[in-house]
């Protein structure tokens, strides 16, 4: 497995309370991606980064922050967690640009929002 | 905007029956297409990607252009096969993609013994 860790692998919050998950990458690849990973839906990007404090939205980005202060660390953050963010979630790395599209995935953090 | 299509979300076979997971795209040009597999409660992983034309445990996938597919087959099932894939393709056609996939909705594969 390439180096990548997210933690916690497991959580349960309360609806309204904020929460972070991190993604740790020890490859120094320069992009960065978060996914929730729901049936029926399948993968879908919730943020990624393509460099240190560069990021950008993917296709569900409400309610999710993040942040990148260093190559290795990815934080997505749920600002006031609502039932509807009870999902699996995802971190990825890509050798892009200089590499393929080919991306490679963390361990997963299943996060349940009571 | 770029699509990932995977027509079956369930597909049953029995051990030693050929299986075909089928994914069409929406790509202009020539896009880069991966399958991925991720077994029960594991990270995905890479299966194959269509650059590489090689086969891995057993499977094999061809590009066709003309039916915008790249299916995902194997002549003959096994149960270790169980698991979810998953077809994904380059985000952008072209111009800055920041390296995004654009994933299918998956096909959860049950080999029954």
């Amino acid at each position: 497995d390439a180096g990548i860790t997210q933690s916690p692998r497991h959580k349960v919050t309360e609806t309204g309370t904020p929460v972070t998950l991190r993604c740790h990458q020890t490859e120094n690849h320069r992009y960065m991606y978060w996914y929730r990973q729901d049936p029926g839906h399948g993968l879908r990007l919730i943020h990624y980064s393509y460099g240190v404090k560069d990021t950008d939205k993917g296709e569900v980005s409400d309610g999710y922050s993040v942040s990148r202060s260093k190559t290795e660390d990815f934080l997505l953050t749920l600002e006031s967690a609502t039932s509807s963010q009870t999902s699996v979630y995802f971190c990825a790395i890509s050798e892009f640009p200089s590499g393929s599209y080919e991306q490679y995935f963390g361990p997963g953090t299943r996060l349940t929002v009571t | 905007a770029q699509r990932v299509t995977q027509p079956e979300k369930l597909l049953s076979v029995f051990k030693g029956a050929p299986v075909e997971l089928k994914c069409n795209y929406s790509y202009s040009g020539s896009p880069e297409l991966f399958w991925y597999v991720q077994y029960s409660r594991q990270r995905l992983q890479l299966l194959l990607r269509h650059i590489s034309r090689e086969s891995i445990k057993g499977f094999t996938a061809d590009l066709n252009k003309g039916e915008t597919s790249f299916h995902l087959k194997k002549p003959f099932a096994q149960e270790e096969d169980s698991a979810m894939y998953y077809c994904a393709g380059q985000g952008n056609a072209g111009g800055t993609s920041y390296g995004k996939l654009t994933f299918g909705q998956g096909t959860i594969l049950t080999v029954h013994p």
